[in-house]
């Protein structure tokens, strides 16, 4: 199974402030078909973990533009441009291109400092 | 408006077994694989189960493999996890979650194990 390696564990950052995590996987995530299958999901505290940021680079629906997703090969990378209130939680990336099973990151927490 | 309502969970003996429900509406069920995820109290996200879209085709975690049996009636729009010979560290929130894409999320059902 491929294994998904985030940084930092946790990020506490000013309101209004960029932030960035780091995900890295043990293969390449490139799928034969051409397609990166990388996503990034967020869970906010008490809440299910919901889907940000599809093949590495595409907002899901309703997803903010201050949320964006760069990387390739086996090194991506999740940003918020500047971080409000309501992105408190954790951030999980996840990996659909060797599948299955799916496999997950173990998680950064973002918090405001 | 997609959503997926997980259901059966709740205290359970070690040894003892359960049947998780996942009812699936706003999209159309029978052409989506679904998977079971599950998050241990204070934990990460864990992969448990996948079935295909006509339930030919299914997936375990070791963790779960010869304990659990996922099952779908797609005419019933309904997604199942049976799970027996539960364990302590089966304790979690196990979450429904729709296409490999994994782009809607259930708000989970907890299912705890102790006695």
């Amino acid at each position: 199974d491929i294994v998904m390696t985030q940084t930092p564990l946790s990020s506490p950052v000013t309101l209004g402030q960029p932030a960035s995590i780091s995900c890295r996987s043990s293969q390449s995530l490139v799928h034969s078909d051409g397609n990166t299958y990388l996503s990034w999901l967020q869970q906010r505290p008490g809440q299910p973990p919901r889907l940000l940021i599809y093949k590495i680079s595409n907002r899901f629906s309703g997803v903010p533009d201050r949320f964006s997703g760069s990387g390739a090969g086996t090194d991506f990378t999740l940003k918020i441009s500047r971080v409000e209130a309501e992105d408190v939680g954790v951030y999980y990336c996840m990996q659909a291109t060797q599948f299955p099973p799916l496999t997950f990151g173990g998680g950064t927490k973002v918090e405001i400092k | 408006e997609v959503q997926l309502v997980e259901s059966g969970g709740g205290l359970v003996q070690p040894g003892g077994s359960l049947r998780l429900s996942c009812s699936a509406s706003g999209f159309t069920f029978s052409s989506y694989a679904m998977h079971w995820v599950r998050q241990a109290p204070g934990k990460g996200l864990e992969y448990v189960s996948a079935i295909s879209s006509n339930g030919g085709s299914t997936y375990y975690a070791d963790s779960v493999k010869g304990r659990f049996t996922i099952s779908r009636d797609n005419s019933k729009n309904t997604l199942y996890l049976q799970m027996s010979s539960l364990r302590a560290e089966d304790t979690a929130v196990y979450y429904c979650v729709k296409d490999t894409m994994a782009d809607y999320w259930g708000q989970g059902t907890l299912v705890t194990v102790s006695s």
